[in-house]
């Protein structure tokens, strides 16, 4: 089946720097890539996601890379702001079943 | 975007008795439905997939006599934890299928905490 690996599992920056975190997938079938964000105790909520048909998406200041040769994706947040702490999985699907294999999770913590 | 409800939001209950949770689309219909269970501060672990109107496919490792799901309608899945122990104190999330931009995208209840004592 589907693995994801999610790295850094910890991620610590100062308000306003940029924040990257790198997801692998190891199923080449697998084509819907989304992000969620989980806030302590709440559900996780879609912020992006990519398909595998376009290689980036942007959405202010969150965007979604897409490597298919390489079988990796990256979330990338610019000047980031306290408020974007918070445990941000990725995950990884095929169109047909749309059952997501989800990363670890990271844990980033914006200073202020 | 699509909303996807939870009830209860936390239960407690004695161990060996057992408790229900709902999950329901509210302005979508959600031909198909997730069960997950998550530990503190892990992922979210895949429980079964529930499909309206047929059986739920339990992932491996996961005691379908134990957490019995049905999904009776095209907004209503539920997960029942049958003869509860300590040891399924968890936060179960469910969510929902809603038809996205180029395919289906996966929304989330707000989550149950259960705490057996």
């Amino acid at each position: 089946g589907e693995n994801v690996e999610q790295h850094p599992s910890t991620l610590s920056v100062q308000e306003g720097d940029s924040a990257v975190i790198k997801c692998t997938y190891s199923d080449s079938a697998s084509n819907y890539f989304p992000w969620y964000k989980q806030e302590l105790g709440k559900r996780p909520q879609l912020i992006i996601d990519i398909r595998s048909n376009v290689g980036e998406k942007k959405d202010q200041r969150i965007a979604v890379t897409l490597n298919k040769t390489a079988k990796h994706f990256s979330l990338h947040i610019t000047e980031t702001q306290p408020e974007d702490s918070a445990v941000y999985f990725c995950a990884a699907s095929k169109g047909g079943s749309y059952i997501p294999t989800f990363g670890r999770g990271t844990s980033l913590i914006v200073h202020p | 975007g699509a909303v996807v409800s939870q009830h209860p939001s936390w239960v407690i209950c004695k161990s060996g008795t057992s408790v229900k949770i709902e999950c329901r689309s509210l302005d979508f219909q959600a031909t198909t439905m997730f069960w997950y269970r998550q530990f503190p501060k892990q992922s979210l672990m895949l429980m079964a997939t529930s499909n309206e109107g047929s059986k739920a496919t339990y992932e491996q490792g996961v005691e379908k006599d134990k957490f019995l799901i049905n999904h009776a309608s095209l907004t209503l899945s539920t997960l029942t934890v049958t003869s509860a122990h300590p040891e399924d104190s968890s936060f179960y999330i469910c969510s929902a299928l809603s038809p996205g931009q180029g395919g289906y995208e996966q929304y989330f209840g707000p989550g149950t905490r259960l705490t057996v004592t």
